[in-house]
């Protein structure tokens, strides 16, 4: 399997653009995570899904945050408008079950300037 | 409120020597822990968990022990290697009476640096 796969990997956009990152996971995976990596706040829950319907959203900022998840073998997470304080790189991660093992894709570096 | 704590935000060790990495947990709720291990610029990857009904669990070279009493454990390597270089994070599921519910909670890591 190729493992859970994220584009971009790289994005660096202006202030007030609409910023769309995606995801694929695992195949057979039910659960997948959107998370946030900060020098200030660490690596951090926004949202999760299982079985494509998002379970919990606690973690999403603002309602410039949105994430869907269309089918179970695709998810985006969308930021309108971008402001330079969502720099940073936003990971992916599936799971099969509740099981506490999740995996994790290589990340999106996100740059708003 | 940070309920995962790791207080130590790097660690240099000699190739061959012990690397002990520490994490301290708030949550007396939690009752499963895992190590993750993150390269640069990957995602991170499990490396070994544990659940509280143990004290230990080793898996080659990686061991995490458990003090529930202290809410504290740590993750050790013997021997480092250089490739061990990386930033390590301990984590816990969120949920009660041993019911995960898939919301890890995350220290901050340690940057690890195994020198040759």
């Amino acid at each position: 399997d190729a493992g859970v796969i994220q584009s971009p990997r790289h994005e660096v956009t202006e202030m007030g653009q609409e910023v769309t990152l995606r995801c694929k996971p695992i195949s057979g995976h039910d659960y997948l995570f959107w998370y946030r990596q900060t020098m200030m706040r660490g690596l951090e829950l926004l949202i999760y899904f299982n079985n494509n319907v998002p379970i919990d959203d606690s973690g999403m900022p603002e309602d410039r945050f949105s994430a869907k998840m269309p089918n179970a073998s695709f998810s985006t997470l969308k930021i309108q408008p971008s402001e330079p304080r969502d720099s940073a790189v936003y990971f992916c991660a599936s799971s099969f079950g509740a099981a506490e093992t999740q995996y994790f894709g290589p990340g999106t570096r996100l740059l708003v300037l | 409120d940070q309920q995962v704590k790791q207080n130590s935000p790097s660690l240099s060790v000699q190739e061959g020597r012990i690397s002990i990495l520490n994490c301290d947990y708030t949550n007396s709720m939690f009752d499963y822990f895992l190590w993750y291990k993150k390269y640069p610029a990957e995602g991170p990857t499990f490396l070994i968990s544990i659940s509280s009904i143990k004290d230990k669990n080793e898996d080659g070279r990686f061991t995490v022990f458990l003090n529930k009493s202290a809410k504290h454990l740590s993750l050790h390597i013997v021997p480092s290697q250089p490739g061990d270089s990386a930033v390590y994070f301990c984590a816990a599921p969120e949920g009660a009476g041993g019911t995960s519910y898939g919301k890890l909670t995350f220290g901050q890591g340690t940057i690890l640096t195994v020198h040759p």
